[in-house]
Formats: C-alpha cells, structure tokens, sequence
C-alpha cells in the first residue's frame, strides 16, 4: 500500500532553467494539492487538480508556474527560469475524495536554485 | 480569510512527560476540520491526528489527544508520554470545504525532546 510518491527528492537547478516536479498520489487517490514550504515557514497551498483539471490554483504565482495531472501518469508541477526565490520544498498530497477527506502527504521534493 | 496562530516557536520536553502544543484559529464557518501534522527531520509531513469541529468529543490517538474549545477557537494537542522519536516540527492546519480543498496551516511548534 504505497503512500504518495514524489520524485525527484533533491532538485538542483541554475537560475533560468527548469525544475519538474512529479507526484504520483495514494492508490485509489484522484485529487492532489500541491503546497509549498519556505525555510522556516509553514506550508502554503499553491494549487488543487482532479484528473484533467485544475480545480484551484488560486495560490500558484501566475507567471512561470504551471501545474497538470493528466489522465495517465503523475501530476507534475512544473516551474519556469527558476529564480533563487523559488528553492523551497514542494510537497504533494492526495485524498480520495475532496471536502472532508484527510490529506497524505509525500516526502517532499527540495529544490535549490543555484 | 481563515488564519492559524501557532504562538509557540518552540517547545521543550522530558522524555516520559507530557506536553502540549497550542493552536489558534480565525473563522466564521461552524463546518470545519482541524488536524495536527507532524515533521520529524526526513521532512516528511505525516499526519498526527485529525478533528471534526461539528464533534464534541476530543480526538485521541494514542499517546495524542487534542482539547478541542470550539467557542475559543482553540485546538491544543497533547502528547503524554513523550519519547524522543516524538522530537518534531509539529503544525496546526485547517481546513474547511467552503473555501476550496485548501489545508490553512500555521507556522509551527519546534518540538524537543529531551532525554
């Protein structure tokens, strides 16, 4: 019974280039959230799908960030000319369901931005 | 827009005792769930405990129990018992259907454990 898997989990990238982040929810899961943690801070949502759709991005920084979870495959958070603002960690979760089911997260991708 | 005030950086603890970690939350709604998430040193966010607010009755969870004061918007977590794998970043969050799938979660509690 895999938890939710992200990949990679250290992301190195130079400024300018980009970082792609994979996340493949719980079994069974179809909703995934991604959240953001700054050094020393809490987590902060960017962005909410359902296969095929972007349900919420209200949190997700309009320029350069993009986020998609496709019929097959991972969602993936995907981040344009990455800036040296950009190195965080980037977790993933899925739920069964929205509302009121809990959210499990995955270990987390730390990118840094050269 | 929901807010969650965790006031204590940092906390301190024997092994064996029990503590408890404060969390403060600002909303209107009366539908809402609260959870506890803990974050040991691998990063990895796990989930401690989880309360729906239209339930009077404190969560438990083993060692983890939680004095839930719907009036005051307070959602303290007790760990007894401490052990020193409980050593953690642990964050309040919040979460109410209404406002999207979003979880709202606060800063943190720095949470030591010591031998």
């Amino acid at each position: 019974n895999a938890g939710v898997m992200q990949n990679p989990r250290h992301l190195v990238r130079r400024r300018g280039q980009e970082a792609r982040l994979r996340c493949s929810p719980m079994k069974g899961h179809s909703h995934v959230y991604w959240y953001r943690q700054l050094p020393e801070e809490g987590l902060k949502f960017m962005v909410y799908l359902q296969k095929e759709n972007i349900i919420d991005e209200s949190g997700m920084p309009k320029e350069r960030f993009s986020a998609e979870f496709p019929k097959e495959g991972p969602s993936i958070l995907r981040i344009q000319q990455v800036v040296r603002g950009d190195s965080a960690a980037y977790f993933c979760a899925s739920s069964l369901r929205t509302g009121r089911d809990t959210q499990y997260f995955g270990p987390g991708t730390r990118l840094t931005v050269l | 827009a929901q807010t969650v005030t965790q006031s204590q950086p940092e906390m301190s603890v024997q092994e064996a005792e029990t503590v408890t970690l404060s969390c403060t939350y600002d909303t209107s709604e009366s539908d809402y769930y609260l959870f506890w998430y803990k974050q040991p040193p691998s990063r990895q966010m796990i989930l401690v405990i989880r309360q729906e607010a239209y339930k009077q009755q404190n969560a438990t969870e083993n060692r983890f129990s939680v004095n839930f004061q719907k009036a005051a918007k307070s959602f303290s977590l007790k760990i007894s018992d401490s052990q020193l794998g409980d050593a953690a970043m642990y964050f309040c969050a919040y979460h109410q259907e209404t406002s999207g799938s979003r979880l709202t979660f606060g800063e943190g509690t720095q949470l030591t454990v010591n031998p």
